[in-house]
């Protein structure tokens, strides 16, 4: 059972490149969700989705875009990479609740560097 | 600015000592409000979650009191223990599904044997 899988787990850009951050999950879960980590700050949504096909901006949505095409994955995609977005990234995945312990599984971060 | 504010954003506690970390938050639309723990290393999990409709929950040696009117919540940790050693993210929702977090900025804790 591998819950959330996130790749890579380290990565390091040198400021304007691009890339995407993979995200899948194997739990059939309707709603995803990215987040990235900093210091003192807890976690800071980026983007969600409540379904394939259905994706909207969190509290920090710049720089930063998302689709998803399938219930299982949620790319994240960095378009020109800047320094402040030197971070940790975490994936999570949840289903709508009916009991009080609704879990968000988390998976287990990417750390990006840019340079 | 930080919807939901925790403190301390560092805690010492000895073995077997009570560990309390506090959030308060300023959203009334809030209704659903987890904790989670993470390791060094790892993906927060899930620890225990309340919702206002009750005032207390208790799990094992953890126990979330909430006070709705004073928009607080705190986790109480009992009996201590060097593997409780971790960070602790209280965090608040109103949607049905926990997928839209807001969390606090993270409590460390470090429990002395």
């Amino acid at each position: 059972n591998a819950g959330v899988t996130q790749t890579p787990k380290f990565q390091v850009l040198k400021t304007g490149q691009s890339m995407t951050l993979q995200c899948a999950q194997d739990m059939n879960h309707e709603y995803m969700s990215w987040y990235r980590q900093d210091p003192g700050m807890g976690l800071r949504l980026i983007h969600y989705s409540v379904g394939a096909g259905i994706t909207d901006q969190g509290e920090v949505p710049n720089g930063y875009n998302v689709s998803r095409s399938t219930t299982e994955d949620f790319p994240l995609r960095l378009l020109s990479a800047a320094p402040s977005q030197t971070s940790v990234y975490f994936c999570a995945s949840s289903s709508p609740f009916i009991t009080t312990n609704t879990e968000a599984f988390f998976g287990q971060g990417t750390r990006l560097t840019v340079v | 600015q930080q919807q939901v504010k925790q403190s301390p954003q560092s805690l010492i506690v000895q073995k077997g000592g009570i560990s309390i970390i506090n959030c308060a938050y300023e959203n009334t639309a809030f209704d659903y409000f987890p904790w989670y723990q993470q390791f060094p290393g790892k993906g927060p999990a899930l620890l225990i979650a309340i919702r206002p409709d009750v005032s207390e929950k208790k799990e094992g040696r953890f126990t979330i009191s909430f006070n709705k009117s004073a928009k607080q919540f705190s986790l109480h940790i009992m009996d201590s223990q060097p593997g409780d050693s971790a960070t602790y993210f209280c965090a608040a929702s109103s949607d049905n599904a926990g997928n839209m977090l807001t969390f606090g900025g993270g409590t460390r804790l470090m429990v002395k044997p």
